[in-house]
């Protein structure tokens, strides 16, 4: 069992649709993170949300737009991605930045 | 240079063997973290270290802090214990951000 559930596992979605990714956690952690893996690499850190505010934003493209409803939300809008977007997204929470990460199953997302 | 390396990449071990994985790092941190990837992606947290030596079932994870060092060991492998490990490290000039290693890739035979 994940602490971290993220929706969908899996996604495939053309060039000019929008979707969202969504990841909830009901731990009570303040820090929620965004990362991107591509095949037979480490995660990439995207965006760092803390206490809902977005404190990290890793020089990401626009097509992709994080949000943060409340303390258990996190969410990921895709819009206009390419076909080099995709790869596995993974959504991580932890107390507070610097605490220990619970990383969730990601959502497995191809852009075709 | 990355920041963060590992060692070996690529290990294969047969069913009951020690198995130890290498982390060495070049950045002041506040924590080292050991994670394992299974195919179909899903993280799993096993370790976050500050000093010294941490022990979890057959897992044992060490740090080295003058050395920049931390190694992680699998006594007893089994084939379930094939999967990616990552070492992380926490910079300790920005908490937020995880630092990753390339991983060890890592496959237990019967």
């Amino acid at each position: 069992d994940t602490e971290v559930t993220q929706t969908p596992k899996h996604l495939v979605m053309g060039m000019t649709n929008k979707k969202s990714l969504k990841c909830e956690q009901h731990m009570g952690h303040r820090a929620m993170y965004w990362y991107k893996q591509k095949a037979k690499k480490p995660p990439e850190l995207m965006f760092v949300y803390s206490y809902e505010k977005l404190s990290i934003n890793e020089s990401v493209p626009s097509r992709f737009s994080p949000e943060c409803p409340n303390s258990s939300l996190l969410n990921l809008h895709l819009h206009a991605l390419q076909p080099e977007d995709s790869a596995l997204y993974l959504c991580a929470a932890a107390y507070q930045g610097g605490f220990e990460a619970f990383f969730g199953q990601g959502t497995r997302l191809t852009v075709v | 240079k990355n920041e963060v390396e590992q060692s070996p990449q690529n290990l294969t071990a047969q069913e009951g063997e020690f198995i130890t994985i290498n982390c060495s790092y070049s950045v002041g941190i506040s924590a080292l973290h050991w994670l394992q990837q299974h195919p179909g992606g899903g993280i799993v947290s096993l370790f976050m270290l500050s000093s010294g030596k941490k022990k979890h079932g057959r897992l044992i994870a060490t740090i080295n802090i003058q050395e920049k060092h931390s190694s992680l060991h699998i006594t007893a492998s089994h084939p379930r214990d094939s999967a990616v490990y990552i070492c992380a490290v926490r910079s300790s000039y920005n908490t937020d951000k995880l630092i990753f290693g390339t991983g060890t890739r890592l496959q237990v035979f019967p």
